[in-house]
């Protein structure tokens, strides 16, 4: 199985501040990645796939990067609506798997 | 629009089991593979199973390989976990979700609907 390491696991930070969260397979990947953000009590929703491809409706400010092992999802300017966990998933293999998740808090 | 429904969540005893249901409209069934999530209180996601738009392959992360079922009724537009010998370790919250892409084997790009959840909490 592909093991997915996310860090940091939080972050403290203020609104518009630049966030930046790494997420390494254990093996190259391509670009199978895709990101995701949660808020408590709801579920997760898709912000990035393809590594580096927004889906429909995600503001700009969010960003993804990133090839075979190593990948970043960029927050530029944070809003208070973005305070939340984000998890990074690789769908290049079966089991798919979850990074343990970036919780972004308020500073 | 496009919504997923989760159903069938309860409270049971250890080694009992429980079907879970997930009624989906507003897109063509069946033409996309689902999945099960789920998250157990305060932790992560965990990817518990996948079916393709067919039926025609079911895959399922180790720790619930033969204890769990996923299978869909595409005529019904809904999918179900069949969840039997329940342990403590499977209390969680279980999504339901879709492949973002239709096909066969289009897994590959994530899944972009969520339904809400249901929760299950096994305990004596």
């Amino acid at each position: 199985d592909i093991q997915m390491t996310q860090s940091p696991s939080s972050v403290s930070a203020s609104v518009g501040d630049r966030v930046t969260i790494t997420c390494r397979a254990s093996q190259g990947i391509s670009t199978w990645l895709a990101w995701y953000q949660q808020k408590p009590g709801k579920a997760p929703e898709l912000l990035i796939y393809a590594a580096s491809t927004l889906h429909s409706g995600v503001p700009s400010r969010f960003s993804g990067s990133g090839s075979g092992t190593d990948f970043t999802l960029t927050i530029t300017s944070l809003q208070p609506e973005d305070f939340a966990t984000y998890y990074c998933l690789q769908p290049n293999s079966l089991p798919l798997t979850f990074g343990g998740g970036t919780k972004v808090e308020i500073k | 629009q496009v919504q997923l429904v989760e159903s069938g969540g309860g409270v049971v005893q250890p080694g009992r089991s429980l079907r879970l249901s997930c009624a989906t409209s507003g897109f063509t069934f069946n033409r996309h593979g689902m999945h099960w999530v789920r998250q157990s209180p305060g932790k992560g996601l965990e990817w518990v199973a996948m079916i393709w738009f067919d039926g025609s392959n079911e895959y399922y992360v180790d720790s619930v390989k033969g204890r769990f079922t996923i299978s869909r009724d595409n005529s019904e537009n809904t999918l179900y976990l069949q969840m039997n010998s329940l342990r403590a370790e499977d209390t969680a919250v279980y999504y339901c979700s879709r492949d973002k892409i239709s096909g066969a084997g289009t897994y590959f790009y994530g899944m972009d609907v969520w339904g809400q959840g249901t929760t299950v909490t096994v305990s004596s």
